[in-house]
């Protein structure tokens, strides 16, 4: 009955490595994000998607990639993992985007805490 | 562009004291801000949001626009309000509407 899941919740990888993080939500919801959270808590947006389309790209590095099959999936692959990477994503979901109503209001994964060593 | 100050990192109280968490934004638009807790290790859950005029857990937050403030109160503190607490903005409007920025975070300690 999650509303927002992500696998794996841990994930411990060589620098170099190529590695994908799953997002899924049963909410129902058109639009999806990834959220990343480093070593001082602070988070910021990755990308957004709306209806599989990407709609917010900020400013992130070419190895990650965004991919959306279908309207409740948003995965995130990695290239060419860096020390760097290391963090915690989420992925959030919300029923719209930008609106301004209640339907804005984003709900968020468990988080994955990736570990490039 | 948008930007969203939570100037306190760490925030320390005993129970049953008032909890103030301060927040300031910077937006050309009409804000819509939030406030998110996060207890630990888990994922980040809301707490309320502006417009709804809600108050959950005991907290409230007045949208107040002539000082772009918009902090989070509690009159009587609990040992279970110990989380970390981010104060978020939604863009609402132009090229990166649906995008919301976060403040740094405040990390609330309640002591027994």
């Amino acid at each position: 009955d999650t509303a927002v899941s992500q696998t794996p919740k841990y994930l411990v990888t060589q620098m170099g490595n190529d590695k994908s993080i799953k997002c899924e939500q049963n909410l129902g919801h058109d639009t999806m994000y990834w959220y990343k959270q480093d070593s001082k808590k602070f988070l910021k947006i990755m990308f957004s998607y709306n209806n599989k389309e990407l709609i917010i790209n900020e400013t992130v590095p070419n190895r990650f990639s965004p991919k959306s099959p279908d309207k409740a999936h948003l995965n995130l692959h990695i290239n060419s993992l860096e020390l760097g990477d290391s963090a915690v994503y989420f992925c959030a979901s919300s029923q719209k985007m930008g609106e301004g109503r209640e339907t804005d209001t984003q709900y968020f994964g468990p988080g994955t805490r990736l570990t490039v060593l | 562009a948008q930007r969203v100050t939570q100037p306190e990192k760490l925030l320390s109280v005993f129970k049953g004291a008032p909890v103030e968490l301060k927040c300031n934004y910077s937006y050309s638009g009409s804000p819509e801000l939030f406030w998110y807790v996060q207890y630990s290790r888990q994922r980040l859950q809301l707490l309320l949001r502006h417009i709804s005029r809600e108050s959950i857990k005991g907290f409230t937050a007045d949208l107040n626009k002539g000082e772009t403030s918009f902090h989070l109160k509690k009159p009587f503190a609990q040992e279970e309000d110990s989380a970390m607490y981010y104060c978020a903005l939604l863009n609402a409007g132009g090229t990166s509407y649906g995008k919301l920025t976060f403040g740094q975070g405040t990390i609330l300690t309640v002591h027994p």
